[in-house]
């Protein structure tokens, strides 16, 4: 089954404890993207990913790192979260040949950071 | 630079009764323009998507769009809302200049009443 798998689906930590979010996708897509959801302002892009060892920074990138090691995983890390970094999160792949391509979503990581 | 705008964050209808969810986009060169559903607890997925192509265009469980280029609108319809409809809705544009970024709107919440 095609599917993009985030993990974890729910994190509580703290303030200035460094976390990851993984993500992997079985489509042998491309494109991979990190966005986060708050109410009221839709999902907004922190990072992207063209293909492996590419990465680009989108509408919210403070605070956050991703790396693009391998074709299928594109992790998200807080280095340092901080409580505004609260929020839903979802990681999306699609194939790369045109932004008309729809995304694949996962199923969200909602982080608390006290 | 890319925009959209979702009027009335949340909506209410009757079972049966038409569904009309409003989108209104701000591009600079012809846009694509998709809607996606995102159901409780889940990823967002794709209900339609225009490229280009025809302006009226179909989508799964009965959801249709059109793309009014005179109104930079891409309003999502039904003709009979279901309990199962029950969701919350995202429009959102990119296009091929866009760098990759595709943005969304603020999110609508249908609620559909018995």
């Amino acid at each position: 089954e095609a599917q993009v798998t985030q993990n974890p689906r729910y994190l509580i930590t703290v303030t200035g404890k460094k976390l990851t979010v993984t993500c992997s996708q079985n489509m042998n897509h491309e494109y991979m993207s990190w966005y986060r959801q708050d109410p009221g302002l839709g999902l907004r892009q922190i990072y992207y990913s063209m293909n492996v060892e590419v990465t680009d920074k989108g509408d919210v990138p403070e605070g956050y790192k991703v790396s693009r090691k391998e074709k299928r995983n594109f992790p998200l890390i807080l280095e340092s979260p901080s409580p505004n970094q609260t929020s839903l999160y979802f990681c999306a792949s699609r194939t790369g040949q045109s932004n008309n391509q729809p995304q694949h979503f996962g199923d969200g990581t909602r982080l608390s950071i006290l | 630079a890319q925009s959209v705008t979702q009027l009335g964050s949340h909506v209410s209808v009757s079972e049966g009764a038409l569904v009309l969810l409003r989108c209104n986009y701000s591009s600079s060169v012809p846009p694509y323009l998709f809607w996606y559903v995102q159901y409780p607890n889940q990823g967002l997925q794709l209900l339609l998507k225009y490229t280009s192509a025809a302006t009226l265009v179909k989508g799964i469980n009965g959801f249709e769009a059109e793309f009014k280029k005179s109104e930079t609108s891409f309003h999502l319809t039904k003709p009979s809302a279901h309990m199962s409809d029950a969701a919350e809705y995202f429009c959102a544009v990119t296009h091929n200049n866009a760098g990759n970024m595709l943005t969304f709107g603020g999110g609508t919440r249908l609620m559909v009443k018995p």
